[in-house]
């Protein structure tokens, strides 16, 4: 089963409009962190927000938020007031576990295009 | 913006050769990773480092080897590049293992194995 998914292969959105990125995860261990990252075209990984298991409260991060449903194992982004420069692929990522170099699991990506 | 350089950008190699990709910190980070990206598959693990000559595989560790001598430096060879081994490797690191650590990338290196 794959541990990360991400079923919207590229999104739209109006400029200054919040958009959602879907991401849900799989996994039995009750530690475990999520993460987002942002590809831009000139394609480094840049990380944007994490949420950890156990955290009571949504993350944020500027305008970035994170919308944690434990039970029904989802964590999507969500970007308020979107800009030009926010059209990138969108990548979530899972880490399991309380030791060793845990592997980071990615989804295949969303690509958002923001519009004029 | 974390201390985390690759070298080469980019390659261009044929089929059966040797290639060295180096990534290479600022950072002190105890922990090391090689990932490879490509189509339709986001990141994958290929091998990762936990300290200085202490290394171990990932999920898609045939035909790599890592190397790590200095906490600073991680080396990925691939002793006999194929043409599946075509891809984006990309270098994170982080201060620790636990889940709840961030893993910080370098800026990629593009590998094209005709």
């Amino acid at each position: 089963a794959q541990k990360i998914t991400q079923t919207q292969p590229g999104m739209f959105v109006q400029e200054k409009e919040a958009v959602t990125l879907d991401c849900t995860y799989d996994t039995s261990d009750p530690s475990y962190g999520l993460f987002w990252y942002k590809q831009p075209s000139s394609g480094e990984m840049i990380f944007l927000i994490y949420q950890g298991s156990y955290d009571q409260q949504n993350a944020t991060e500027g305008r970035y938020s994170l919308n944690f449903q434990k039970a029904r194992k989802s964590a999507n982004l969500v970007i308020s007031a979107s800009q030009l420069g926010d059209s990138a692929m969108y990548f979530c990522a899972m880490r399991e576990g309380q030791g060793g170099a845990n592997n980071l699991f990615f989804g295949t990506g969303t690509r958002l295009t923001v519009i004029p | 913006d974390a201390g985390i350089t690759q070298s080469p950008r980019h390659k261009v190699t044929e089929t059966g050769t040797p290639v060295t990709l180096r990534c290479h910190q600022t950072e002190n980070h105890r922990y090391m990773y090689w990932y490879r990206q490509d189509p339709g598959h986001g990141l994958r693990l290929i091998h990762y480092s936990y300290g200085v000559k202490d290394t171990d595989k990932g999920e898609v560790s045939d035909g790599y080897s890592v190397s790590r001598s200095k906490t600073e430096d991680f080396l990925l060879t691939l002793e006999s590049a194929t043409s599946s081994q075509t891809s984006v490797y990309f270098c994170a690191i982080s201060e620790s293992g636990v889940s709840q650590d961030t893993q910080y990338f370098g800026p990629g290196t593009r590998l094209t194995v005709l």
